[in-house]
């Protein structure tokens, strides 16, 4: 069953700690990308990568790190230097990046601070 | 990025069209139009995109005016289950540290709401 996977569904986060969020793909897609969302508000980049060990930052990248060391597995870190991190995180996938490929999403992390 | 408007909100009756505008009267020639929907609390799924010919797949039509400053997303049969938020978004191509990429910008998009 080929698609994109995000664990866990919810997390929670106490003050000053890091977290990770998982996003794993199966559709043997070369680009992904991490984006976050306020409650009633649209997405917005944080990362995204066009290929294996390489990753760029999006629109909102600070307080966020990310890491691309295998193909189907993009993780992001949510920091301690991130000051609002309550938010619903979405991964998403296509198969390139320069050209009109459509991207496909996970399920979302809904991320909270304790 | 081709900055996109679309209404707050629309009702449709179950069994009806759903027609839901967009205007995007900044659109490039190179830029193309994707929608996309999300259901509450889930991940926004793709439902078609195009660049200046109307579309058609299983799920809707895309029409785009002839000087593609606006379009509209057909959901031909609309049930109780395309209760969501529809993001009408104009896929920009840019270049950033000598490569290029796609940027999808969502806005607050359409909630359409399909009643019995």
């Amino acid at each position: 069953d080929g698609g994109i996977t995000q664990s866990p569904k919810y997390l929670f986060r106490k003050e000053g700690q890091n977290v990770t969020l998982s996003c794993e793909q199966n559709l043997n897609h070369d680009a992904m990308y991490w984006y976050r969302q306020d409650p009633g508000q649209g997405l917005r980049l944080i990362y995204y990568s066009q290929i294996v060990n390489d990753f760029q930052k999006g629109d909102i990248a600070e307080g966020y790190s990310v890491s691309r060391e295998k193909k189907e597995s993009f993780p992001l870190t949510v920091t301690s230097a991130q000051k609002n991190p309550t938010a619903f995180y979405l991964c998403a996938s296509s198969i390139a990046q320069f050209r009109q490929e459509t991207q496909y999403f996970g399920p979302g992390t809904r991320l909270l601070v304790l | 990025d081709a900055k996109t408007t679309q209404p707050p909100s629309m009702d449709c009756a179950e069994g009806r069209a759903a027609n839901l505008p967009c205007n995007h009267s900044t659109i490039s020639g190179n830029e193309y139009v994707y929608w996309y929907r999300q259901i509450h609390s889930q991940g926004p799924q793709y439902i078609i995109h195009g660049l200046k010919n109307n579309e058609t797949n299983e799920m809707a039509s895309l029409i785009i005016t002839e000087d593609r400053k606006s379009s509209t997303l057909i959901l031909p049969h609309a049930t109780l289950r395309d209760t969501a938020v529809y993001y009408c978004i104009v896929r920009v191509l840019l270049n950033a540290g000598g490569t290029s990429y796609g940027k999808l910008t969502f806005g607050q998009g359409t909630i359409l709401t399909v009643h019995p």
